[in-house]
């Protein structure tokens, strides 16, 4: 069974403040992919970024960030610098691949991000 | 650039009726995903397609509720005698392999 736990409900920082969404996962694969999306008011949700876990090394694209060690099982998301257009849910999931072809999207709960003016 | 599209976007129904959603994926997209959103929580898988070949479904997809991939490109979810559980976001989801899944933005239903 593959789980994604995000704790933080909600994160409320103001505006230019940096922000760390944890994201753990469990899962029995050798293989399997992990994602960010974020999903703005508007409901639809957008894909952030993707990484395979043989591919420890962390990314950074603009203000975004992300941190993965199979160590610990995270997958964290930084954004620095935060803009009130960053507030959203944001999802950390999983996909697991189990040989006989890959399964649906495992996602967390979410974390809420309210960046405040 | 057309990306992931549903209809209807709405849907408001009488519980016991039977209802059917359409999704059309990225072109190029062998893979299609349905999944379920409820109030607060992360979407849920239901199933997906590569091309026209259901291969997998989620435990959550009882037996009221079907879907289909005729000819590898659009989608159906039908559920029958709906009830007030069903109630939920319906996002259907495309993608090119295992790359990443690209979203629609969903139908939302509503069962009185």
């Amino acid at each position: 069974a593959q789980k994604v736990t995000q704790a933080q409900t909600e994160i409320s920082v103001v505006e230019k403040e940096d922000v760390t969404l944890d994201c753990v996962y469990e899962t029995r694969d050798t293989t399997y992919y992990l994602f960010w999306y974020k999903q703005p008011p508007s409901g639809e949700l957008v894909f952030l970024i993707r990484r395979n876990s043989f591919d420890e090394q962390n990314e950074i694209s603009g203000r975004y960030s992300w941190n993965f060690q199979k160590s610990t099982s995270s997958f964290n998301f930084t954004i620095t610098a935060s803009q009130v257009v960053d507030s959203a849910v944001y999802f950390c999931a999983l996909m697991g691949y189990s040989g006989g072809g890959a399964d649906g999207l495992t996602f967390g709960k979410g974390t809420h991000l309210i960046i405040q003016p | 650039d057309t990306g992931v599209s549903q209809d209807p976007r709405h849907k408001i129904t009488k519980r016991g009726q039977n209802v059917t959603f359409r999704c059309d994926p990225i072109s190029e997209h062998n893979r299609l995903y349905w999944y379920r959103q409820t109030l607060g929580q992360g979407p849920e898988f239901l199933t997906y397609f590569q091309n026209e070949a259901q291969l997998e479904k989620s435990r959550l997809l009882s037996d009221r509720f079907s879907a289909e991939r005729p000819k590898g490109s659009f989608s159906t979810l039908e559920i029958q005698r709906t009830e007030q559980g069903d109630s939920a976001m319906y996002l259907c989801a495309s993608s090119l392999a295992q790359d990443e899944q690209y979203f629609g933005p969903g139908t939302r239903l509503t069962v009185t």
